[in-house]
């Protein structure tokens, strides 16, 4: 059964530096989003992505930062200047086209800012 | 203000019971729920997804109802079973949205 996937599983990063977080979405799907989850806490989201642009984005998702789909399989999150609040799973997930409402997560990356 | 609200304590229950979990929202018009499991530092994982017109889906032994006149969706898991163990998230998706707006969802604990 084709799985949403991530890279790296966990990243230890300092303040201020820069991260990419790395999905590859299903392969026919074509929404895309990315979702986080501080520890204890609700899943939120944070970006939806269709047709090579953003489509919708939350208070969380500011100028630090930005999306990307660089080739045909990969989607990526860059994080700019991390701060240490962005500590938290950030979770990938895809949804096919059409009627198709259903949006299927990958294992998540877990990011550590110290 | 807008909330979905899920249990907040645990539910514990014995191997071979049915377990109900409650996702209950406000100030939300919603074109469908869905019901995820989550396992501890995993991603969700989809289980049923029910739309608005629609009362009742079931898949295995699972079971979902809406209804949207009490704003609140039951989530049935029937002859539980110990791998059941996780939490279990509700997430609405509004009219016209594309989000997914989770609630902060059930622990369930199924005893042997």
């Amino acid at each position: 059964e084709p799985e949403v996937t991530q890279t790296p599983s966990h990243q230890v990063t300092q303040m201020g530096q820069e991260v990419i977080l790395r999905c590859v979405p299903i392969s026919n799907h074509l929404y895309f989003y990315w979702y986080r989850q501080i520890l204890g806490q609700k899943v939120e989201f944070l970006v939806s992505f269709y047709n090579n642009e953003i489509s919708e984005k939350s208070e969380i998702f500011d100028d630090q930062f930005s999306v990307e789909r660089p080739d045909g399989s990969n989607f990526t999150l860059k994080i700019r200047s991390t701060k240490l609040e962005d500590s938290a799973m950030y979770f990938c997930a895809s949804r096919a086209a059409g009627g198709q409402e259903t949006q299927y997560f990958g294992p998540g990356t877990r990011l550590l800012v110290l | 203000s807008q909330k979905i609200e899920q249990n907040s304590e645990a539910l514990n229950i014995q191997e071979g019971k049915t377990a109900t979990l409650t996702c209950n929202y406000t100030n939300y018009s919603p074109a469908y729920l869905q019901w995820y499991r989550q396992d501890p530092g995993r991603g969700p994982v989809f289980l049923l997804l029910i739309r608005e017109n629609e009362k009742e889906k079931r898949k295995e032994r699972l079971k979902v109802t809406f209804d949207t006149t009490l704003k609140q969706s039951l989530f049935h898991i029937t002859a539980s079973q110990p791998a059941d163990s996780a939490t279990y998230l509700c997430a609405l998706v509004r009219v016209g949205g594309n989000k997914l707006v989770f609630g902060a969802g059930t622990i369930l604990r199924v005893k042997s």
